[in-house]
């Protein structure tokens, strides 16, 4: 079956760096998203890896490694606004989005 | 990019009644999702919806539940049909954009609370 894998909950403090990490099995790959969730709102799009490699930008970077089926979201001088959930998903072989169930993010000051 | 338009944004309905949630993107796409976000999980595809043909629905999820139109290629409606408490939920309608669909674009949401 087709599984995204992440920590259900992070704390970290204001001002601070914070790495989450998602790993992947799924049919096939075309590419990996990471989005950022409000409570009661929808996903906002933060970052789009295909290719293996880290992708910056802003305070936010992204990493991936295909052969070892893993990624994760660096975030960078953390804000109190930052407290959200972030949802890894990976494009499979169908073009279908499977979503990992998130990792809750709570920033402290 | 995209910009979705959703709506409602919230409701609270009565148990055996439906409702219709419509989705308005301001450009011109192919394909439109619907997924469905209980409370504290992450994203589940209800069905994708193709201008000018039945949508596809995924494994657990029926048209007769979840009737959807796209009568264009801007426009979409999900229908929830024949509510119960379990239909209590996040509905979310999505497209992509950009080479390789590589942007995911989500309308704001409608919260459903059903009594």
């Amino acid at each position: 079956g087709q599984n995204i894998d992440q920590p259900t909950e992070m704390t970290a403090t204001e001002g601070a760096i914070v790495q989450i990490n998602c790993t992947y099995q799924t049919s096939g790959f075309n590419g990996l998203f990471w989005y950022q969730q409000h409570a009661g709102e929808a996903p906002t799009f933060l970052s789009y890896n295909v290719l293996d490699g880290l992708e910056e930008k802003g305070r936010f970077s992204s990493f991936l490694s295909r052969s070892k089926g893993y990624s994760y979201l660096l975030l960078k001088e953390l804000q109190m606004k930052d407290s959200a959930s972030y949802l890894c998903a990976v494009r499979d072989s169908n073009y279908q989005l499977i979503w990992g169930a998130g990792t809750k993010l709570i920033i402290k000051p | 990019s995209a910009v979705i338009s959703q709506k409602p944004s919230r409701d609270i309905c009565q148990r055996g009644t439906s409702l219709t949630i419509q989705c308005q993107v301001d450009s011109q796409v192919t394909m439109m999702f619907w997924y469905r976000q209980q409370p504290g999980q992450s994203l589940t595809l209800i069905a994708t919806a193709n201008q000018g043909s039945e949508a596809t629905y995924e494994s657990g999820f029926v048209i007769d539940k979840f009737p959807i139109s796209r009568p264009n290629l801007t426009f979409s409606t999900l229908t929830v049909s024949n509510m119960s408490p379990e239909d209590s939920s996040i509905y979310l309608c999505s497209t992509t954009e950009g080479t390789g669909a590589s942007q995911v674009f989500f309308g704001s949401g409608t919260q459903l609370s059903v009594l």
